[in-house]
């Protein structure tokens, strides 16, 4: 079974520093890797994907995220937060040997707040 | 273009009634899923349909929830005999279900249920 660990439930970064929002999982083959984001009141909207290309995947609004087999790790990065970037982040997982489309496992989830 | 859609967006239903939700997904998208968000539990799997072929229902918490989709495009997910732990976020998302590099899922903006 798949499973996916966000630690912690809550970020507070200042407007302008780095963003770094940790994922870890746990899979027996190397899964496809997903980061989520959620506004207030609206659906989730993908930031982007890792589907056993490039390690290091760039997706939209600045944000990136490096998997890194040996760690289990698929950690979300952004050089300089802005305002706009405050909503909860969701790292999600699903087995390949499950198919290309087949369901999504989420993270609990980590609220990102940015200060002015 | 448009998005997946949900119907209704808000529901209040007393315990021990039935109600139906709505998906809507985008036009074109073979694969249909349904997700359960709520405080205690996070982002759960609930259904899932690709195609014609049979739903993988792995993820219904009882016999008291089923989903069915019609003709290929809308979907109904129906919760029978509704209990206040029902009360949630039921999410619905599409994807072309086309292979890996089509994988990703497109979220409608959710049915916030709440059963009293």
């Amino acid at each position: 079974a798949q499973s996916v660990t966000q630690l912690g439930s809550h970020v507070s970064v200042s407007e302008g520093a780095l963003v770094l929002l940790r994922c870890n999982y746990s899979s027996s083959v190397p899964p496809y890797l997903f980061w989520y984001v959620q506004y207030p009141n609206q659906g989730l909207q993908l930031l982007l994907k890792y589907t056993s290309a490039a390690t290091l995947v760039k997706g939209i609004n600045g944000f990136e995220a490096e998997f890194k087999k040996s760690e289990t790790s698929f950690h979300l990065t952004k050089p300089s937060a802005h305002m706009s970037d405050a909503a909860e982040y969701f790292c999600a997982v699903s087995d390949p040997l499950d198919g290309a489309n087949s369901k999504l496992t989420f993270g609990k989830g980590i609220t990102l707040s940015v200060r002015p | 273009g448009a998005g997946v859609s949900q119907s209704p967006s808000n529901k209040v239903t007393e315990k021990g009634k039935d109600v139906e939700l709505r998906c809507d997904p985008i036009s074109g998208h073979t694969a249909l899923y349904w997700y359960r968000q709520s405080l205690g539990q996070g982002l759960e799997f609930l259904i899932y349909f690709q195609g014609n072929s049979a739903p993988d229902k792995s993820g219904l918490p009882s016999d008291r929830f089923s989903a069915e989709r019609t003709g290929g495009s809308v979907s109904t997910l129906t919760i029978q005999r509704t209990q206040q732990e029902d009360s949630a976020v039921y999410l619905c998302a599409s994807s072309l279900g086309a292979g890996v590099a089509y994988n990703e899922q497109f979220f409608g903006p959710g049915t916030r249920l709440t059963v009293l």
